[in-house]
């Protein structure tokens, strides 16, 4: 079963709008949250990555929210940009072995 | 580019038959991670080595079986393939045991027809 939930599948935004992906997990032996981020016929790349005793982190454009208590984390992707477009995935990392989350489809319209 | 690569890009064979896909880590890296891609399941971990020995198993069948060699190449062999093995399969390294941070290769793309 999937350890990470993730929503929406997928989210159409225009130019300079916030995407907002979320991912949930039940097991608190989680430590490590990174967003990986794929286009198609690559491999995914990892953008941006959290760890629990930290609430928010940026890099650049890129913002992960963690909620702790509510075992949910997102991601906002600020002044969204066609090139942003891509394929985005949730993971939590667990004895280092990655569980993803079901990945989240987002289009940037000009 | 992630400095991960992974032979060949595409793959195409009969129900039955046996592959091998081929992954080099990074330059430095000792940990090598193998994940299958696919539309119902999405990305699953498979198995993990470092430094020439298994470390952790995923969702890794037992007609599958995976190795790392000296020089820490990797090499994932699937056998007695079923149309449900066709999936991309990814290659993933990192500096070492205890590292979180894993860089992905381009992935092999198998189908089984």
């Amino acid at each position: 079963q999937q350890q990470v939930k993730q929503s929406p599948q997928s989210l159409i935004v225009q130019k300079g709008g916030i995407p907002i992906i979320n991912c949930a997990y039940e097991n608190t032996a989680f430590d490590y949250f990174p967003w990986y981020q794929q286009f198609p016929g690559k491999g995914p790349a990892l953008l941006i990555a959290i760890r629990p005793d930290v609430s928010e982190k940026k890099e650049g454009r890129f913002t992960i929210s963690f909620n702790k208590s509510a075992k949910q984390f997102s991601l906002h992707i600020m002044d969204s940009q066609p090139g942003d477009s891509a394929t985005y995935f949730c993971a939590a990392s667990n004895d280092y072995k990655l569980s993803f989350g079901a990945g989240t489809t987002v289009t940037v319209r000009a | 580019d992630s400095g991960v690569t992974q032979t060949p890009k595409h793959l195409i064979t009969a129900t039955g038959q046996r592959v091998t896909l081929r992954c080099s880590p990074r330059s430095g890296d000792l940990s090598v991670y193998w994940y299958q891609q696919s539309l119902d399941q999405g990305l699953q971990f498979l198995i993990q080595y470092y430094n020439g020995e298994e470390r952790a198993k995923g969702n890794i069948l037992e007609r599958f079986s995976a190795q790392q060699f000296p020089d820490l190449h990797s090499e994932l062999n699937l056998s007695s393939l079923e149309l449900g093995d066709s999936a991309l399969y990814f290659c993933a390294s990192s500096v070492g045991l205890l590292t979180d941070t894993q860089y992905f290769g381009p992935g092999t793309r198998l189908t089984v027809l």
